[in-house]
């Protein structure tokens, strides 16, 4: 069965600092995959995904993720944070055929510092 | 543009009650899903249905019932509520196909508190 690993559940940036969150992902076929971003009392919303082609992909809110087959990974990446990038980031990776929905990661806190 | 429209928004509930927790979608889409929230644990599947008439159990669907009547709505049901779904609830759809990439629209969410 597919499954998602985000190894960091708490990470600190300083405002205007580089971000990387990290994605590992186990499924036997070509994965689709997904990074979305939940701020607090919201639901989730999308901030990029990559099913086939370029590997690296970007998103809103000038997010990025490269998927690399060879270590299984899908990093989410934004080269100067923001206060208001704070927020639940989750990685998914689609499940079986797709028909049953997501498959997510237990969620890194992302926490902004002055 | 609604999308997806949960209720209710938070909720209070006495242990052994009967709950259901509302979802409708004006986007057509063909799958719908519950997911429910705890601290720590992530998103975790509870049922789906991958079009009108049609449902599926995921990962944590004991205790919950849903139908699908139409395209549009997806009501969750709790039989007989228990403190342990004390959790937050949401509810999404997807415009699946063979050829979609299955990117998932999440609704706002509904707060269930069983005491």
């Amino acid at each position: 069965a597919q499954s998602v690993t985000q190894p960091d559940i708490h990470i600190t940036v300083s405002e205007g600092a580089s971000l990387e969150l990290r994605c590992n992902y186990s499924y036997g076929a070509t994965p689709y995959l997904f990074w979305y971003v939940q701020s607090p009392g919201q639901g989730l919303q999308l901030l990029l995904k990559y099913f086939s082609g370029d590997t690296l992909v970007q998103g809103i809110k000038g997010f990025e993720a490269e998927f690399k087959r060879s270590q299984s990974s899908f990093n989410l990446r934004k080269p100067s944070v923001h206060w208001s990038d704070a927020a639940e980031y989750f990685c998914a990776v689609r499940s079986g055929g797709g028909a049953d929905g997501l498959t997510f990661g237990k969620g890194t806190h992302l926490i902004i510092q002055p | 543009i609604a999308g997806i429209t949960q209720a209710p928004t938070s909720q209070i509930l006495a242990a052994g009650r009967r709950m259901t927790l509302r979802c409708t979608q004006d986007m057509r889409h063909n799958a719908m899903y519950w997911y429910r929230q705890d601290l720590g644990l992530g998103l975790r599947l509870i049922h789906y249905s991958n079009t009108a008439g049609t449902t599926g159990k995921g990962e944590v669907p004991d205790g919950y019932s849903v139908s699908r009547a139409n395209t549009d709505d997806f009501p969750l049901t709790l039989a007989s509520a228990v403190p342990s779904q004390t959790s937050v609830y949401f509810c999404a759809s997807s415009a699946f196909s063979g050829s979609n990439t299955g990117e998932l629209f999440f609704g706002e969410g509904s707060r269930l508190t069983v005491l």
